[in-house]
């Protein structure tokens, strides 16, 4: 089936504008995250959402940064009055939400699947 | 979160098995062992986890510590398509909590 997916997979902004990124979960699946990664770097979470709304996002780095899910599927991060260091490479990642162990396939407990990313530069 | 220490790099012979060690001292009771690996250019994809017993899967092998202060990730027989960064990781069972990734071992696999 579909993975996830995030829109657009290259985006070039200038300093001090806006800009939102695309993530499209896998159907069915109710947990999404959001992480940045840095060049070297492992990615770094920045909020967690379960439905609808923002179950975790004491990783957002400033108020800048905000995300939406309105319908608990699709969701949009949103970067205000863009700053070069946010330049990096933005994933997606949803799983299911289940408290029980699911011992066959590839669907593990809690596992998390991730999109390709939006790379972002801030020029 | 407990800490993971995984070495920076490390380098594979083609079709060798390969052996990714993690130390993990501080790990609790609850913690479960997961690796994820990233490939070049890609997000990263889950590979194993566990939590006392050694685990196997189509993908890899995981050999837990008795004491669960380390753990090892087994490739058994290296390509050129395992080159990838492998993070260890330690999360807790309760919720789906997020991934708290280090910086992980960068390994390269040579034909």
């Amino acid at each position: 089936g579909a993975g996830v997916s995030q829109t657009p997979s290259n985006k070039v902004t200038e300093k001090g504008k806006y800009v939102e990124l695309r993530c499209d979960p896998i159907s069915g699946h109710t947990a999404l995250y959001w992480y940045r990664q840095s060049l070297g770097q492992g990615p770094e979470f920045l909020i967690y959402f379960q439905g609808t709304g923002a179950a975790d996002d004491s990783g957002l780095p400033n108020d800048r940064f905000f995300a939406v899910r309105p319908e608990g599927s699709v969701s949009t991060l949103k970067i205000q009055r863009t700053e070069r260091g946010d330049s990096a490479m933005y994933l997606c990642a949803s799983s299911l939400w289940s408290p029980r162990t699911l011992t066959s396939g590839i669907n593990s407990y809690n596992e998390q699947f991730f999109g390709p990313g939006t790379r972002l530069t801030v020029l | 979160d407990a800490k993971t220490t995984q070495p920076n790099s490390m380098e594979s012979n083609e079709e060798e098995p390969v052996h990714l060690p993690c130390n993990h001292s501080t790990i609790s009771g609850t913690d479960y062992i997961h690796w994820y690996r990233q490939l070049p250019s890609q997000g990263p994809e889950y590979v194993i986890h566990g939590l006392t017993s050694n685990v196997n899967n189509r993908m890899a092998s995981l050999a837990i510590a008795e004491d669960r202060k380390s753990s090892t990730l087994i490739l058994h027989r290296a390509t050129l398509r395992d080159a990838a960064v492998y993070y260890c990781i330690l999360r807790r069972t309760s919720g789906n909590t997020p991934l708290v990734f280090g910086k992980g071992t960068r390994l390269s696999v040579i034909a």
